[in-house]
């Protein structure tokens, strides 16, 4: 059964950047859209956006300029990176495997604090 | 970009209740729509794919049916399990858009 763990601070401060991992076993990273996807506590899950095993991405117009993501197919991890972040990015961070119909497997999410 | 929208945002129902749930793209989106649930305090988890097909385990109580931009998500005969709120994701495009969510009660 595959399983996703994510890992990382649970505090950022403003304007600093947010860097969470997310390691994938059960499966291999090398097929699917690994997807990062938020939610802020009491309210619904947004879409970060995707990394494929190849690299390529496709991140939310709304976050784009300040997302990035990678990918480590020998680690069978994937990351993501929040630059400037604001308490406006308090958010519950769940990393999943979306199969093309939508995500299968989920993380059990990281609580991201912004604070100073 | 596509936007989802959900009705009602709440709904309160007896044991037993069919209920339904509507979600409307703001473009056609073929059949490439997914409903996750999402219990108190839980991770939200896959209950149906393309708009009809049930994924793994998932209750027969369930059941999903649309396409273009009109969906709905059913509950023939709500269970107390069910309380959870409900999202629709569309996966139409390269990106991924979620419904603001319908959070299911039992009266």
């Amino acid at each position: 059964q595959m399983q996703l763990q994510e890992s990382g601070p649970g505090l950022a401060k403003p304007s600093e950047t947010l860097s969470l991992t997310c390691t994938v076993s059960g499966g291999s990273v090398s097929s699917s859209y690994w997807t990062w996807i938020r939610q802020p506590p009491g309210k619904g899950p947004e879409w970060i956006g995707y990394i494929f095993y190849n690299g390529a991405t496709n991140f939310n117009p709304s976050l784009k300029s300040r997302v990035s993501m990678s990918i480590d197919t020998s680690k069978n991890q994937f990351s993501l990176n929040v630059s400037s972040v604001t308490a406006a990015d308090t958010a519950f961070y769940y990393c999943a495997r979306d199969w093309g119909a939508g995500c299968d497997h989920w993380g059990q999410g990281i609580l991201v604090t912004v604070s100073s | 970009d596509i936007q989802m929208t959900q009705s009602p945002s709440s709904l309160s129902a007896s044991v037993g209740d069919r209920v339904t749930i509507t979600c409307r793209a703001s473009q056609g989106i073929h059949h490439f729509l997914a409903w996750y649930q999402q219990k108190p305090g839980r991770v939200p988890k896959l209950l149906i794919y393309a708009a009809s097909t049930l994924h793994s385990g998932v209750p027969s109580r369930f059941s999903g049916s649309g396409s273009g931009t009109d969906f709905t998500l059913i509950i023939s005969s709500l269970q107390p399990d069910d309380v959870a709120t409900y999202y629709c994701q569309t996966y139409n495009s390269v990106l991924r858009t979620f419904g603001q969510g319908t959070k299911v009660e039992v009266k």
